[in-house]
């Protein structure tokens, strides 16, 4: 099956900073997201973004299909960024979402 | 989106017993699946759910310690059967929405501790 890979697996930044988390995937994908787990446990979809770029607030991500690598951007980090950032992907051969291990973000005041 | 709902939120359970898990969805859903997340972990399938039909378990889940049904197209139950303190996780409950093509939308999820 299409392993995925995440990085860092932790990151630790002062608030204000900005940040870019890296997706890497082993086979073509029709679907790829990006959520944020919050410390309650629940996860937030953040970006659908298979292919391009997109933008929303703050956060923006960038997929290149062809490369087979996604990046999740974050400015101007606030303590409310903390948390857990998965990359989860879909193949072409089957159903199934797979989860990276995620990229553990802490925001310090 | 949508509006998922999972209950319980969370529970504390005796080792041996079983809880019930519900996922209520109140949209059109095309696909639905079972997930577990360990503790510090990342989410692991644990299953397809299919309506009307026996659910498409992952290598390692069985169907006699995770049973699935799937009534209708809106409405699941996963079990966890026999529990031992290492079934302590979150479990998930994540849908495909008619008209959302592939993206995948998550439950708040069910805390499960068994002592």
């Amino acid at each position: 099956g299409i392993q995925v890979e995440q990085s860092p697996p932790d990151l630790i930044l002062q608030e204000g900073a900005n940040s870019t988390l890296r997706c890497n995937f082993s086979d073509s994908v029709n679907n790829l997201q990006w959520f944020h787990q919050n410390p309650w446990g629940q996860l937030i979809n953040l970006f659908y973004i298979p292919s391009g770029t997109k933008q929303n607030g703050r956060l923006s991500a960038t997929t290149v299909a062809t490369e087979r690598y996604s990046l999740l951007y974050i400015s101007s980090s606030q303590t409310t960024d903390s948390g857990v950032y998965f990359c989860a992907v879909r193949g072409w051969r089957d159903d199934k979402i797979i989860f990276g291990k995620g990229t553990r973000l802490h925001i310090l005041p | 989106s949508a509006v998922i709902s999972q209950k319980p939120s969370r529970d504390i359970c005796q080792r041996g017993t079983s809880l019930t898990i519900q996922c209520q969805v109140d949209s059109q859903v095309t696909m639905m699946f079972w997930y577990r997340q360990q503790p510090g972990q990342s989410l692991t399938l644990i299953a397809t759910a299919n309506q009307g039909s026996e659910a498409t378990y992952e290598s390692g889940f069985v169907i006699d310690k995770f049973p699935i049904s799937r009534p209708n197209l809106t409405f699941s139950t996963l079990t966890v059967s026999n529990m031992s303190p290492e079934d302590s996780s979150i479990y998930l409950c994540s849908v495909q929405l008619r008209g959302s093509g592939t993206e995948a939308f998550f439950g708040q999820g069910t805390r499960l501790t068994v002592v």
